[in-house]
């Protein structure tokens, strides 16, 4: 199974609206609306922030939303902040009952 | 609160094997899923597996097929992952996950890192 394809990175001044896109196949990303997004700071464990494709966990910022289409899923961050510098992951369920993580993007808040 | 505590950083050498373990508490241990997912240091992450803390099933990702175990202790809420035939690319963070029907965790252990090394 191979990686979820992600840019490496993406940046944005405060206040400005990122799109960090997440493209699969149709045996992934196309197929299934088990699509997820995490945030890893440094030295920390990853922390979910969609689930479900375009879903927010309680406690997490409505400044953060996904989407999906076709086998490409996106995360929006919009009005950027200095602590939304991280690495971002995004995940999803594949068929054989298995799991995918993609390659990872760098969000830098310049 | 959900807390999900793992052991400490072990040391191996190439061809040992390695299991590493997940106290899980504030929540009920067999109601959830737990992954396994590892990062080499300066690397994206990777999924090893999921075990089903009620009924000890598990599903692996392929690549860790015959060399990966996942158990579980009911009695003590604790979840074990033990890989074997180590070697130096086996070098990671190895993080455990609760996970929910949707494929998604919501909350992560903090870590344990695996060094593999003569």
């Amino acid at each position: 199974q191979s990686a979820l394809t992600q840019p490496a990175s993406v940046s944005g001044s405060p206040g400005q609206s990122i799109t960090i896109s997440c493209t699969g196949t149709s045996s992934d990303v196309g197929a299934y609306n088990y699509v997820a997004w995490y945030q890893q700071h440094p030295g920390k464990a990853p922390k979910l922030m969609i689930f479900d494709v375009s879903n927010r966990p309680s406690g997490v910022s409505n400044r953060f939303s996904g989407s999906k289409s076709g086998n490409t899923a996106s995360l929006t961050i919009s009005g950027l902040q200095a602590e939304d510098e991280a690495d971002y992951y995004c995940s999803s369920y594949t068929s054989s009952i298995s799991y995918v993580f993609g390659t990872g993007t760098k969000v830098t808040v310049l | 609160q959900v807390q999900l505590v793992q052991s400490g950083a072990e040391v191996k050498k190439p061809g040992a094997s390695v299991k590493v373990s997940c106290k899980a508490s504030g929540y009920s241990f067999t109601g959830y899923y737990l992954f396994w997912v590892r990062q080499a240091p300066g690397q994206g992450l990777e999924w090893v597996g999921r075990i089903n803390p009620s009924s000890g099933g598990t599903d692996f990702a392929q690549k860790f097929q015959g060399r990966v175990t996942m158990t579980r202790d009911t009695s003590i809420s604790t979840a074990y992952m033990e890989l074997s035939r180590l070697t130096s690319d086996d070098t990671a963070v190895y993080y455990c996950a609760r996970t929910s029907g949707s494929w998604s965790s919501d909350y992560w252990g903090q870590g344990t890192l695996v060094t593999v090394s003569s």
